[in-house]
């Protein structure tokens, strides 16, 4: 299986404030499309996870646009360009690229 | 806007199966990919395994001898059944679809239903 794993695991972040989260393949995620199929999701408290960022990089419909996902082959990073307090809870990373589908550990944010 | 809805029972017993049923409003289960996700208490999301509305499965190699994915079209749901279930079964489970593009991302996601297993 394609290990994940993701840093810091948790983020105390001001509103307002930039934060970046990092996400490490054990495996290229790079697809022969010239994808990286890599996906972000946020889980907040006490709700199910939805879909932030698809494809290393596209937002997906409605995640407004301070969210932002780089990276390519083994190394991801989830942006947010400027935190509010709306975005608390656990962000994953997960891959895509093979069978079975695995995630990352979670990095928590919370806000100061 | 598709929305998905986990049954099932909140407590099993070891050795026993787990059944489960996600019901899909707002859209057609005749389409698709469809997947099943578990998430033990304080750990990372685990995939299960999908369903296509073609009766396709992949499931996860870590899981594959004890789980069965069915759907029923005429019902609009799809259900996951895991045998021989233990403590370690304990987590909350998810059903989610796929977006049809790109990586097939997870789009929309039910509430979860939490499954104790448990004597």
């Amino acid at each position: 299986d394609i290990v994940m794993t993701q840093s810091p695991l948790s983020l105390t972040v001001t509103p307002g404030e930039p934060a970046s989260i990092s996400c490490r393949s054990s495996q290229s995620l790079l697809h022969s499309s010239g994808s990286n199929y890599l996906d972000w999701y946020l889980q907040k408290p006490g709700q199910s996870p939805q879909l932030l960022i698809y494809l290393g990089s596209t937002r997906a419909s409605g995640v407004p646009d301070r969210f932002s996902g780089s990276g390519s082959g083994t190394d991801f990073t989830l942006k947010i360009n400027r935190v509010e307090a709306e975005d608390v809870g656990v962000y994953y990373c997960m891959q895509a690229r093979e069978a079975p589908r695995t995630f990352g550990q979670g990095t928590k944010v919370e806000i100061k | 806007q598709v929305q998905l809805q986990e049954s099932g029972p909140g407590l099993v017993k070891p050795s026993e199966t787990l059944s489960l049923t996600c019901t899909v409003s707002g859209g057609s289960i005749s389409k698709d990919y469809w997947s099943w996700f578990r998430q033990p208490p304080g750990e990372r999301l685990e995939w299960i395994g999908y369903i296509h509305y073609s009766g396709t499965t992949n499931y996860n190699p870590s899981l594959r001898s004890r789980i069965t994915m069915s759907l029923d079209t005429s019902k609009n749901h799809f259900s996951l059944k895991m045998s021989s279930v233990t403590a370690a079964d304990t987590a909350v489970y998810y059903c989610a679809r796929h977006y049809a593009y790109g990586d097939y991302p997870l789009d929309f996601w039910g509430q979860g239903t939490l499954v104790t297993v448990s004597s």
